[in-house]
């Protein structure tokens, strides 16, 4: 069974730029949520979503967005990147709904704003 | 104040020797995480837990819901579970709160 897989996993942009990372979640999971890790805050919480609706929000700018397809892939999108972005982010599925669930995580995407 | 305290921060071992994570946290729980995070990146969630205790191999995880800590044991440390050990908390279906990490090193 494949894991979760994202996409790209290493990037590089540029300040001001927007940028769209990819998740696709194990087969038969409908729920993924998206986290950022940095050095300086550790990992947070980003968004989750379950059947194409986003159920749960963490604590970022409105810069941050995503959506999830009706074959329960995930994007996340950055706008008007800052240096501050740089991190690796993390997406996560699981079967059901909710985050009491087991979480499979991915290897990460590994973004560098310069 | 993070509300998730793992100690230690750092911890280097012998190959064989008994690990030992701690995990506190201040708030009621639905459930905690461990999670294991190798150089590279990528996070693999070791167990989910809101009682009692799992075993997985070397592997086990005690909660004690009542004074709001968690251990995560390694017996029989090996260099390859040198990494990072990561608890995390949820409450309901509210957002994974997680620790800053435990770093472990273990020395042939």
């Amino acid at each position: 069974k494949a894991g979760v897989t994202q996409t790209p996993r290493y990037l590089i942009k540029t300040r001001g730029q927007q940028v769209t990372l990819s998740c696709s979640p194990i087969s038969g999971h409908r729920s993924v949520s998206w986290y950022q890790q940095t050095p300086g805050q550790g990992l947070q919480f980003l968004f989750e979503y379950f059947s194409e609706t986003q159920r749960n929000k963490g604590n970022f700018p409105g810069r941050f967005s995503g959506r999830q397809f009706s074959n329960s892939r995930s994007e996340m999108n950055v706008s008007t990147l800052e240096l501050g972005d740089s991190a690796l982010y993390l997406c996560a599925s699981s079967y059901g709904a909710g985050l009491n669930t087991e979480a499979f995580f991915g290897q990460g995407t590994r973004l560098t704003v310069v | 104040k993070n509300e998730v305290e793992q100690s230690p921060q750092n911890l280097t071992a012998q190959e064989g020797e008994f690990i030992t994570i701690n995990c506190s946290y201040s708030v009621g729980i639905s459930a905690l995480h461990w999670l294991q995070q190798h150089p590279g990146g990528g996070i693999v969630s070791l167990f989910m837990l809101s009682s009692g205790k799992k075993k997985h191999g070397r592997l086990i995880a005690t909660i004690n819901i009542q004074e709001k800590h968690s251990s995560l044991h390694i017996t029989a440390s090996h260099p390859r579970d040198s990494a990072v050990y990561i608890c995390a908390y949820n409450f309901g279906n509210e957002k994974l709160t997680f620790g800053t990490g435990t770093r472990l090193t273990i020395i042939p």
